[in-house]
């Protein structure tokens, strides 16, 4: 069974501080992706990974892929109260026309004013 | 252009009924996925279907059932509903490859009383 782990499951902050948010498996995946979702609505997906050791920037959030396709880390510089949500990592699981998501539990963060 | 569209948003039925969940995906896309989100915990996979055939089944019981149209939209059917069957249910769209980044729809909020 592919399983992901997050870590911390909750974290609140003041604004202006450094976070980071880890999934970790002892599986591979074939690609990695990180979704924000808010109260009441569907995950809204941030980046997706593919390549071991590869690095993303998507303004004040760095995401990185693990060398081995099997973990994944989520950093946010200078936090702000609308980073404010549940941050969910996905493993992509499958080939072909053939694929599912496993999603890890989840982390949910809030920003201070 | 429109993104996953999901009906209805909220829903309350009563134990013992049967619900049925509609999807359109983002236009282009031919795979939609199901998820069930109980309230704290990630999203768990139900059904991927792709190009009108079942590609993929998750743990679930057989009272849950979905198909694709020939237009790509889908629908989910879960029969003799359970409390437990409360969660908010998530369509995803992809383009079709295993393993794909996903597009969520907002989700409808299934209440079993």
């Amino acid at each position: 069974t592919q399983l992901l782990e997050q870590s911390p499951q909750f974290l609140s902050i003041q604004e202006g501080e450094n976070l980071t948010v880890y999934c970790n498996s002892s599986s591979v995946f074939s690609s990695l992706q990180w979704y924000r979702q808010e109260p009441g609505e569907g995950p809204v997906l941030l980046v997706t990974v593919v390549t071991g050791g590869e690095v993303k920037k998507l303004k004040r959030l760095t995401f990185q892929f693990g060398d081995a396709r099997k973990d994944s880390s989520l950093h946010i510089t200078a936090a702000q109260p609308g980073d404010t949500g549940l941050y969910l990592c996905a493993g992509g699981v499958g080939s072909g026309n053939t694929g599912k998501l496993i999603f890890g539990q989840g982390t949910t963060l809030q920003v201070k004013p | 252009d429109a993104g996953v569209t999901q009906s209805p948003t909220h829903l309350i039925k009563t134990r013992g009924q049967h619900v049925t969940l509609r999807c359109s995906p983002i236009s282009g896309h031919k795979s939609v996925s199901w998820y069930q989100q109980v309230l704290g915990q990630g999203p768990q996979f139900i059904f991927q279907y792709y190009e009108k055939e079942e590609r993929g089944r998750g743990n679930f019981p057989d009272r849950f059932s979905a198909r694709q149209f020939p237009n790509y939209s889908s629908e989910l059917n879960v029969n003799a509903l359970l409390l437990g069957d409360s969660a908010l249910y998530l369509c995803a769209s992809s383009f079709g490859q295993g393993g794909a980044e996903a597009f969520f729809g907002q989700g409808t909020r299934l209440t079993v009383v």
